[in-house]
């Protein structure tokens, strides 16, 4: 059983779409992240998000945290084709060190 | 760039074989994570190591070892290799007590023909 559960699993769009991504589950997280990957790379942290209820904006990237701080949302504007490449969501369980992640979300976003 | 070093980039060797990969971490962090990722499975947590000592231990095979020097590089050995061991090897670094933010080196990939 995963952890964190990420949809959709694959995602393409048109250049300048906008796109949501879902990262659920049962297990309440003291912090939640964002990575980003390209093929081949290792995972870049974008954010984090520690308060239940946070937003936080990069750019044309939105993140929400949970108000029970078991889910999180990433929101992209006017994808771009730079946007291209695996987004991964990942947890630290309360009373944990230990970092989860989901399986992640792959978006090729067409120009 | 991560600051998160990993060596080498690419290895190919023979089941039965066994290697080791090397990482050193930022500069100041005394935490290091070794994650597996394979295509079916995602990023798989392995190990945790925090100032030479082990912290955590996740989905590692007995036949993976791991240590940290003093001087807090890592290595990740794997022994008796598979085939399906064959898969992407990321080292981690992390200021522990931190908010769990991890920095990822750039990999290793390993192909176990």
């Amino acid at each position: 059983t995963q952890l964190l559960e990420q949809s959709p699993q694959f995602l393409s769009i048109q250049e300048g779409e906008n796109l949501t991504v879902y990262c659920n589950s049962s297990s309440v997280f003291s912090s939640l992240q964002w990575y980003r990957q390209e093929p081949g790379e290792g995972p870049v942290l974008l954010v984090t998000v520690v308060t239940g209820g946070e937003v936080k904006k990069l750019k044309r990237l939105t993140f929400q945290f949970g108000d029970a701080r078991k889910d999180s949302s990433l929101h992209i504007t006017a994808a771009q084709p730079g946007d291209t490449g695996l987004y991964l969501c990942a947890g630290v369980e309360s009373g944990s060190e230990k970092l989860v992640f989901g399986k992640g979300m792959k978006l090729t976003v067409n120009p | 760039d991560s600051g998160v070093t990993q060596t080498p980039k690419h290895l190919i060797t023979a089941t039965g074989q066994r290697v080791t990969l090397r990482c050193s971490p930022r500069s100041g962090d005394l935490s290091v994570y070794w994650y597996q990722q394979s295509l079916d499975q995602g990023l798989q947590f392995l190990i945790q190591y925090y100032n030479g000592e082990e912290r955590a231990k996740g989905n590692i095979l007995e036949r993976f070892s791991a240590q940290q020097f003093p001087d807090l590089h890592s290595e990740l050995n794997l022994s008796s290799l598979e085939l399906g061991d064959s898969a992407l090897y990321f080292c981690a670094s992390s200021v522990v007590r931190g908010r769990g933010e991890q920095f990822f080196g750039p990999g290793t990939r390993l192909t176990v023909l």
